[in-house]
């Protein structure tokens, strides 16, 4: 089946700092969602988006809808130890209706 | 509270003695799908279902039974549990269609299969 490559699979930075992660499909996909996931929890919704070259902000995150529809990124500036956690990517595929694709996650770790 | 609620958050079981895992949405949401997440895998479906008595297979559909027989209710079979499908499982929920995805989880089930 279709495939997302998320990277990278993980980070460790130090509190303060900005952190990237994207993710790239070698299809076109209608939309592209970002999730966190908690130790011992379901992933949560952080952003959503669904139009080409969409740059949509939540707080100190910033997510971006690339223009070919093949990508995205995610951005986390003056990081915090709460931010700590699995990052999943999501995206659905054009022409279906509801399933998504995930990507395998970004660890990330932050040092106080 | 909006929420998608799973029962039980843990449950360890023996080999081929049938269990079933519920899903519970109060949404109204037409999507549901269930899906496990293992290290260094992510999350792989399992099976889906786009309304009431529509069903359809994911990625690792062996060894899971689904129903939906009611909108809110989706839930997971293992008609014969093994070892393999120890895992974390996820229950979702979302609206069908472009103009919404957002996939709604339930906090996790952890099985164990000895």
């Amino acid at each position: 089946g279709q495939q997302l490559n998320q990277s990278p699979q993980s980070m460790f930075i130090q509190e303060g700092e900005d952190v990237s992660m994207n993710c790239t499909s070698s299809s076109i996909f209608n939309t592209w969602l970002w999730y966190k996931q908690d130790p011992g929890e379901g992933p949560v919704l952080l952003i959503a988006l669904y139009k080409a070259g969409e740059l949509t902000s939540n707080g100190r995150l910033t997510a971006q809808f690339g223009i070919t529809r093949k990508d995205s990124f995610l951005n986390i500036s003056a990081s915090i130890p709460s931010d700590v956690g699995i990052y999943f990517c999501a995206g659905q595929p054009g022409g279906s209706q509801g399933n998504l694709i995930f990507g395998k996650g970004t660890k990330l770790s932050v040092k106080p | 509270e909006a929420q998608v609620t799973q029962n039980p958050r843990y449950l360890i079981t023996v080999t081929g003695k049938k269990l079933t895992v519920t899903c519970s949405q109060n949404m109204n949401h037409e999507y549901m799908s269930w899906y496990r997440q293992d290290p260094g895998l992510g999350l792989r479906q399992i099976y889906y279902s786009m309304n009431v008595e529509v069903t359809d297979k994911g990625d690792v559909p062996e060894g899971y039974k689904v129903s939906r027989k009611e909108k809110r209710n989706f839930p997971l079979i293992l008609e014969s549990p093994s070892p393999n499908q120890t895992s974390l499982y996820f229950c979702a929920s979302s609206w069908v269609g472009r103009g919404n995805t957002e996939a709604f989880f339930g906090q996790g089930t952890r099985l164990t299969v000895v």
